[in-house]
């Protein structure tokens, strides 16, 4: 079973800052990482799937780096919305899992 | 405009069950990969469970196994999930979830989420 660990746990940061939040995986998963921003009372929304593709709609300013076992996102200048728990999450075996998140907040 | 609309949540005892519903708008559920995930208090993110598109694939985490049970109805276009021994620990949010491609297990498209809480 793979195991994802994201650090740090919390990140307090401004609007504006960059924020740089990474996901390590206990055994290599090539690209088979996705990011997904979480907040309180909605569905997750999915950031960034196969390390590094953002998904429709999702702004440039969200990016998804890394491959094997070391992945990370990175958020230049944050914008208020964007304060939330981010979350990474393996497609590579079954069964698939995700990192205990990481909170940007304010 | 793919849509997931959720039901079923609510406050059962350890040892009920409960049926949790996901219906489908903008595509067919037969015609993807669906997946269920929660979020327990205090904690992430864990996947539950997940059924291909074709169907033969079926796959539980280890803590669901035996006791949750993943289906679809293609005539109601929705997606189930058969909880029953439920234990205090089965306690969050559940959400359904569609693959972003037919076969994936990116979660591109969520439900808004149930609430089922697990409490004597």
């Amino acid at each position: 079973e793979i195991v994802l660990t994201q650090s740090p746990a919390t990140l307090s940061l401004s609007p504006g800052e960059s924020a740089t939040l990474s996901c390590w995986a206990s055994q290599n998963i090539a690209v088979h990482l996705a990011w997904y921003q979480h907040k309180p009372g909605l569905a997750p929304r999915l950031l960034i799937y196969d390390a590094s593709n953002r998904a429709t709609d999702i702004p440039p300013r969200f990016r998804g780096s890394g491959s094997g076992t070391d992945f990370t996102l990175t958020i230049s200048s944050l914008e208020p919305e964007d304060f939330a728990t981010y979350y990474c999450q393996h497609r590579h075996t079954w069964p698939v899992s995700f990192g205990q998140g990481t909170r940007v907040e304010l | 405009e793919v849509r997931l609309v959720q039901s079923g949540g609510g406050l059962v005892k350890p040892g009920e069950s409960l049926r949790l519903s996901c219906a489908a708008s903008g595509f067919g559920v037969l015609g993807y990969d669906m997946s269920w995930v929660r979020q327990t208090p205090g904690k992430g993110l864990e996947w539950v469970s997940s059924i291909s598109n074709s169907g033969s694939y079926i796959y539980y985490s280890q803590s669901v196994r035996g006791r949750f049970t993943i289906s679809r109805d293609s005539a109601r276009n929705t997606l189930f999930l058969h909880m029953r021994s439920l234990r205090v620990e089965d306690t969050g949010v559940y959400y359904c979830a569609r693959a972003l491609e037919v076969v994936t297990t990116i979660f591109g498209y969520w439900g808004q989420g149930t609430l089922v809480a697990v409490s004597s």
